[in-house]
This record gives C-alpha cells, sequence and structure tokens, in this order.
C-alpha cells in the first residue's frame, strides 16, 4: 500500500541551528500537508502545498514540494525552543483521500 | 482550540474490557476521521465517516467499530480490549471528502489497558 516515510526520525539541535525534515511518498501525491504537534498535544495543520515544485514560507518555515509530487521537505531556519515537537507530513491517499501520515520527525531544541 | 472535542480525556480500564471514544466535530463538518497514535505505530488511520455513512477503513482491528449519528457526532467502539491497544485516540473532522483541506484534530482520548 501507499507508504510516507519521512527522514530523520529524531533530530536535536541547538537554538538558533538550522533544521529539515525530508518526506517521501511511494506514489504521486495531489497535494501534501504538514502538521506540527507539540509534545502531549494533537497534531495542528501548518500548511498545504498542491502544485509541482511549490515552495512556501511562513516566518522562519519553507516548505517545499518535489517536482515529481512524491516528495516534500520542510526548513525551519535558526531553530527556536518553540518549534520543538513532531513534524508530519500527510498525503490523501486512496479513493476517498483519507490522509497518510508520515513517520514523522521529532525536533528537540536545546536552549 | 480546533474546534473538535472529545471525550473522555483519559480512560484507564482492564484488558477485555470495552469502551466508547466520543468526537464532536467543528460545526458543519461532514467528515470524521479516527486515527491511533502508539509510539512505535505513528498516526495510524481507522476509520472514516462521511455524514453517517462509513467513506474508508484503515488497519482498524475487527474488534474496533465506529459510528456517525445523525447530529454527526461519532463514537469509536474498542472491545475485548487487550494491552497493545493502549495508546492515543484522535478524531478529526474537515468538511468534506475532497483531497484538498486540512484536517482539524481534537485533542484526543488517551486509552491506558492494564
Amino acid at each position: 500500500g501507499q507508504q510516507v516515510m519521512q527522514i530523520p526520525q529524531y533530530q536535536h539541535v541547538q537554538e538558533g541551528e538550522d533544521f529539515t525534515t525530508y518526506c517521501n511518498s511511494s506514489t504521486t501525491l495531489s497535494n501534501i500537508q504538514w502538521y506540527k504537534q507539540r509534545p502531549g498535544g494533537h497534531p495542528v495543520f501548518l500548511i498545504q502545498l498542491v502544485k509541482s515544485g511549490e515552495v512556501k514560507k511562513q516566518k522562519r518555515l519553507t516548505f517545499q514540494f518535489g517536482e515529481a509530487k512524491k516528495n516534500s521537505s520542510l526548513h525551519i531556519t535558526a531553530t527556536q525552543t518553540t518549534d520543538v515537537g513532531t513534524y508530519f507530513c500527510a498525503g490523501p491517499g486512496g479513493a476517498t483521500n483519507k490522509l497518510i501520515f508520515g513517520t514523522g520527525t521529532l525536533l528537540a531544541v536545546q536552549p | 482550540d480546533s474546534g473538535v472535542t472529545q471525550t473522555p480525556k483519559h480512560l484507564i480500564t482492564a484488558t477485555g474490557q470495552r469502551v466508547t471514544l466520543r468526537c464532536s466535530p467543528r460545526s458543519g463538518d461532514l467528515s470524521v476521521y479516527w486515527y491511533q497514535q502508539s509510539l512505535d505505530q505513528g498516526l495510524q488511520f481507522l476509520i472514516q465517516y462521511y455524514n453517517g455513512e462509513e467513506r474508508a477503513k484503515g488497519n482498524i482491528l475487527e474488534r474496533f467499530s465506529a459510528q456517525q449519528f445523525p447530529d454527526l457526532h461519532s463514537e469509536l467502539n474498542l472491545s475485548s480490549l487487550e494491552l497493545g491497544d493502549s495508546a492515543l485516540y484522535f478524531c478529526a473532522s474537515r468538511p468534506g471528502t475532497a483531497s484538498v483541506g486540512t484536517q482539524y484534530f481534537g485533542p484526543g482520548t488517551r486509552l491506558t489497558v492494564l
């Protein structure tokens, strides 16, 4: 079945360092969404990318959708302690467009 | 606050028991999704309902069942509970079933099976 993998599984950075997580789907996606889950919290929608090669920015966060629409990345510039959490990518799968979530990347930021 | 509510927040029960988790979607949302999140399995899609009808099934065990009522709230029933069923259970809602559009997650129910 359709699989969405993310690397790395875990990243520990010093505050101020950059961070990137990569998302790869086994199938072409019509769109990709990114969610953030704080420790003890629930996934919260960050952004959606639809077009091939699309790049979107939200302050220090930059999201990219690959040209083949099978991969995506999230880059955080100058991490802050508030960035701590697990970042998930997700893409629609199957005839009913249920979301298939990636394996997630846990980001730890040391002050 | 996403507008999605889930009750209870925490549930502790014993193996072999049956529990019901409840979800109220955002006002106007017709689609409800259930997910299981455990430490080693990530976010696993269980089942989706749209306007009262089952639309998609994921990795949902036969011991688990769900339904969506006319007022659009949904319940997830877990029976013959096993230790491995301990997890966070989230529901999420969205207006329809189109491929674009975010899902809004509830705060989750943490189930502990002893």
